[in-house]
């Protein structure tokens, strides 16, 4: 199967420092990442679209100076907090499109980083 | 533009009942529709996925869902509960040239002994 490798999966930080999330697909090529955030006991929330070798896609409402991505190759993005405030704390997930047959893509889901900030 | 709605955020059941979570979506274009499972701290999982093939689905785990355009429902059934099969569960609609996926907001489901 798909397998997507998402690290760390938790981590404290202190407030104003910068925390860097590595996405990974392990076993299948991804031109397409996907970044969401998850508050608790909520949905989830797409950050923005990480397309391999160009600049993402942010959904409305979500800073792209804060919210710092990056798809350097078909196989990992990093999403990286800077400047982190406590707000920021939170669940994020990734995900990596798999292109599959027909004309649907599936999305693969990472485990997900536990973010605390202090 | 599309949504999903998914009705009660809370479900419990007696181990060995029916299990039968709501959704119900809202599409312009023809939809892809997909439930998804999420243990607690742990990433989403695909259970199952409809693609504009049979409207009705077989996914992992004995879950299926049954697409009903008429009804704008893909509600997510099991015939039979297990204890593990506590955890929250998401319906997510896709289409059209993005294909961005769109989440409900989850339904969590509580098996009771």
């Amino acid at each position: 199967g798909a397998v997507v490798s998402q690290h760390p999966s938790r981590v404290i930080c202190k407030s104003g420092t910068s925390v860097k999330i590595e996405c990974r697909s392990l076993d299948f090529q991804a031109t397409t990442m996907f970044w969401y955030r998850q508050f608790p006991k909520k949905s989830l929330m797409l950050m923005a679209t990480s397309n391999e070798g160009s600049k993402a896609t942010y959904e409305q409402g979500v800073e792209k100076d804060k919210f710092l991505i990056n798809h350097a190759s078909l196989t990992l993005s990093t999403l990286t907090v800077t400047s982190a405030h406590p707000e920021d704390s939170s669940f994020y997930i990734c995900s990596a499109r798999r292109p599959g047959t027909g004309d649907v893509n599936i999305q693969y889901f990472g485990a997900g980083t536990r973010l605390s900030v202090l | 533009a599309q949504s999903v709605t998914q009705l009660g955020s809370h479900v419990s059941v007696s181990e060995g009942a029916l299990v039968l979570l709501r959704c119900n979506y809202s599409s312009s274009v023809p939809p892809y529709l997909f439930w998804y499972v999420q243990y607690p701290n742990q990433g989403l999982q695909l259970l199952l996925k409809y693609t504009s093939a049979a409207t009705l689905v077989k996914g992992i785990n004995g879950f299926e869902a049954e697409f009903k355009k008429s009804e704008t429902s893909f509600h997510l059934t099991k015939p039979s509960a297990h204890m593990r099969d506590a955890a929250e569960y998401f319906c997510a609609v896709s289409g059209g040239a993005t294909n961005k996926l769109i989440f409900g907001t989850g339904t969590l489901l509580a098996v009771q002994p």
